[in-house]
């Protein structure tokens, strides 16, 4: 398989813990998107990367959040002392950045839920 | 990005076409019409997207009005895997490779 992949699919974690999950982006793909889903939501922006440079950060993504992608590659997002407002769907989406239409791919996500 | 609105949730007879509309009355000239839909516990999926001009391909077809401030995602032959929620959002196609930023889409069910 070929497409954005996701893990782990699910965690349950309980309030205070540190998660991360972990994004492999199709392989040719230069750009990185990291989203959030709440229940009946449609997702909101996170972050982006353009290869391993961390170029955007919304508001959302507050100082207990974080996003590295070391090597252009793979991405991971940590959240450290999760709260039960955490509880979501973390979805990433890779892109091939060029002047025309750039879509983007989205991975199945991971569903996060704080106990 | 301009703003879209779509109606909350329309239903079609499988086997029928589907016509999602979408409003964007504040596009600029350098935005570009796209759609994605998102079926239940998977992530979006892209399906088409448009500047001025209609535009086809296997999945479905866009149609933009020549003022350009609404469109119609047009899903030929609705089967029941079509039943999701379908996003119109309307950004800048650049190299500066900015967010997606959705709206609360409509969600299409699609009936036998």
């Amino acid at each position: 398989d070929t497409g954005v992949s996701q893990n782990p699919r699910h965690k349950i974690t309980k309030r205070g813990q540190n998660v991360t999950f972990r994004c492999d982006p199709i392989s040719e793909h230069n750009r990185l998107y990291w989203y959030r889903q709440t229940l009946g939501q449609g997702p909101e922006f996170l972050t982006y990367f353009q290869n391993e440079a961390q170029l955007e950060k919304s508001r959302l993504l507050s100082d207990r959040f974080s996003a590295e992608r070391p090597k252009g590659s793979f991405s991971t997002l940590e959240i450290q002392r999760t709260e039960q407002g955490d509880s979501a769907m973390y979805l990433c989406a890779s892109s091939l950045g060029s002047s025309g239409g750039n879509e983007q791919f989205f991975g199945p996500g991971t569903r996060l839920t704080v106990l | 990005d301009a703003k879209t609105t779509q109606p909350p949730s329309m239903d079609c007879a499988e086997g029928r076409a589907a016509n999602l509309p979408c409003n964007h009355s504040t596009i600029s000239g350098n935005e570009y019409v796209y759609w994605y839909r998102q079926i239940h516990s998977q992530g979006p999926q892209y399906i088409i997207h448009g500047l001025k001009n209609n535009e086809t391909n296997e999945m479905a077809s866009l149609i933009i009005t020549e003022d350009r401030k609404s469109s119609t995602l047009i899903l030929p032959h609705a089967t029941l895997r079509d039943t999701a929620v379908y996003y119109c959002i309307v950004r800048v196609a650049s190299n500066a490779g900015n967010m997606l930023t959705f709206g609360g889409g409509t969600r299409l069910m699609v009936k036998p």
